[in-house]
């Protein structure tokens, strides 16, 4: 069975504090992670999509990285703002054969960032 | 552009009924996969579509099955409803395979099973 962890499970912090939340995922037969960001009454928004081992990826103040080898990804959020405020998702996909099988979410990271 | 947009927004069924829940993507996109969304098991893939053809699935019984059509639109149909199908449904449209690309997701259908 295949099983994504994320942590913690939800966070409170200051606006203009930077923050970080991790995801663990299978070590082996990796095809790529996916992380997104859902607000409340919207639709899930994609953040990243990684594919390789060591991958960095930055949009505005929230960047995140890669390590497949050990099976972890970080997101962190640069001087947080109230608008950063949604529960922010990692995805796995394993590799099967020539391509992915399954898309497997984590359960999430609830952020909340006080004024 | 216009986003990814499903129908029904809201639906009631009573249990053993069926339903068909329907997806446009983006223009131009290829793929659509199915989510379901519960407060017990978050975010789960059902299947993705891509060219017509059901290229994987989730680990959900018979009862769950879609379909996409030439123009890209796709519906999901779960028949024998039971309580524990009640949850939204989210659609996600990719311009190619979805493991690649970025999703852009629908608003989802909220599926309530009496």
């Amino acid at each position: 069975i295949l099983n994504v962890e994320q942590s913690p499970q939800s966070l409170h912090v200051q606006e203009g504090d930077s923050t970080n939340f991790t995801c663990s995922f299978p070590s082996s037969n990796f095809y790529a992670l996916h992380w997104y960001r859902w607000e409340t009454a919207k639709s899930p928004e994609a953040l990243f999509v990684m594919t390789l081992n060591g991958d960095e990826k930055k949009k505005g103040r929230i960047s995140a990285t890669l390590n497949t080898k050990e099976g972890y990804s970080y997101l962190y959020i640069k001087g947080s703002q109230p608008e950063d405020s949604a529960t922010y998702l990692c995805a796995f996909l394993n590799y099967m054969k020539t391509s992915y099988d399954k898309v497997i979410f984590g359960p999430g990271t609830s952020l909340s960032v006080i004024p | 552009k216009a986003g990814v947009t499903q129908t029904p927004r809201y639906l009631i069924k009573t249990r053993g009924q069926q339903v068909t829940l329907s997806c446009s993507p983006i223009s131009g996109h290829r793929s659509v996969s199915w989510y379901q969304q519960t407060p017990g098991q978050g975010l789960q893939f059902l299947f993705e579509y891509f060219s017509e053809t059901q290229r994987n699935k989730g680990n959900f019984p018979g009862r769950f099955s879609g379909r996409q059509f030439s123009n890209s639109r796709s519906e999901m149909n779960v028949s024998t409803l039971e309580l524990g199908d009640s949850a939204l449904y989210l659609c996600a449209s990719t311009r190619g395979l979805a493991g690649s690309y970025e999703q852009y997701f629908g608003p989802g259908t909220r599926l309530t099973v009496t």
